[in-house]
């Protein structure tokens, strides 16, 4: 019983670089989030997805880009990082949207430096 | 921006005490999500109470929702150490229910 899988777990980057997160589920659910954790600002919506190939943004989508080509994953990018972008990040997923729990994964820890 | 804003920020108790934290909110809910997270850790979910609700309980969780006033209450009782961990509460995104935000959170320390 997986549940929510965040690859990789801590990351570095230098300002400039690109790379991108991988969420995993096992749990069927059509709905899937990434949001980031910096400290006293608590947790804030980045984009999210409905469904396979859908995606839509939430409150700070600027300088992400996500995908959700299969209903399993759903992948974070940043293109080109910037310190501003070194937070934990937090992918959480569920059955449907507004009556269901999160199921949320561990976290991805990412420096830019 | 932020839907819930929950207060105090932190709390501190002795084991066996009862904590509470309270969430506003803004707008209009469906229903209202808590979270706990403990440290280096995902969010939990706790608890869903429907905006038709009043209260909910959950084991030792005991939720409240007062939707005149735009808020809701998370009371534990009888803590215990492991109760240790940031409370959030969560609000739907927009009408069409798509998204949760969340508020800042409470954290709470429980000594023994």
């Amino acid at each position: 019983n997986a549940g929510v899988t965040q690859t990789p777990k801590f990351r570095v980057l230098k300002t400039g670089q690109s790379m991108t997160l991988l969420c995993a589920q096992d749990m069927n659910h059509e709905y899937m989030y990434w949001y980031r954790q910096d400290p006293g600002m608590g947790l804030r919506l980045i984009h999210y997805s409905v469904g396979e190939g859908t995606t839509a943004k939430g409150e700070v989508p600027d300088g992400y880009n996500v995908s959700r080509l299969k209903k399993q994953n759903f992948l974070l990018g940043l293109e080109s990082a910037a310190p501003s972008q070194t937070s934990v990040y937090f992918c959480a997923s569920s059955l449907m949207g507004q009556n269901y729990g999160y199921t949320f994964g561990s976290g991805t820890r990412l420096t830019v430096v | 921006s932020q839907q819930g804003e929950e207060d105090p920020q932190a709390l501190s108790i002795q084991e066996g005490e009862n904590a509470t934290m309270n969430c506003s909110y803004k707008t209009s809910i469906n229903n209202l999500q808590w979270y706990r997270q403990n440290s280096g850790r995902g969010l939990v979910h706790l608890i869903l109470i429907r905006s038709n609700e009043r209260e909910k309980h959950s084991g030792r969780l005991r939720v409240t929702l007062d939707t005149s006033k735009k808020s809701s209450s998370l009371l534990i009782t009888a803590s215990r150490a492991a109760d240790t961990a940031s409370y959030f509460c969560a609000t739907l995104l927009n009408q069409a229910g798509t998204a949760l935000i969340f508020g800042k959170g409470t954290t709470l320390s429980v000594s023994s």
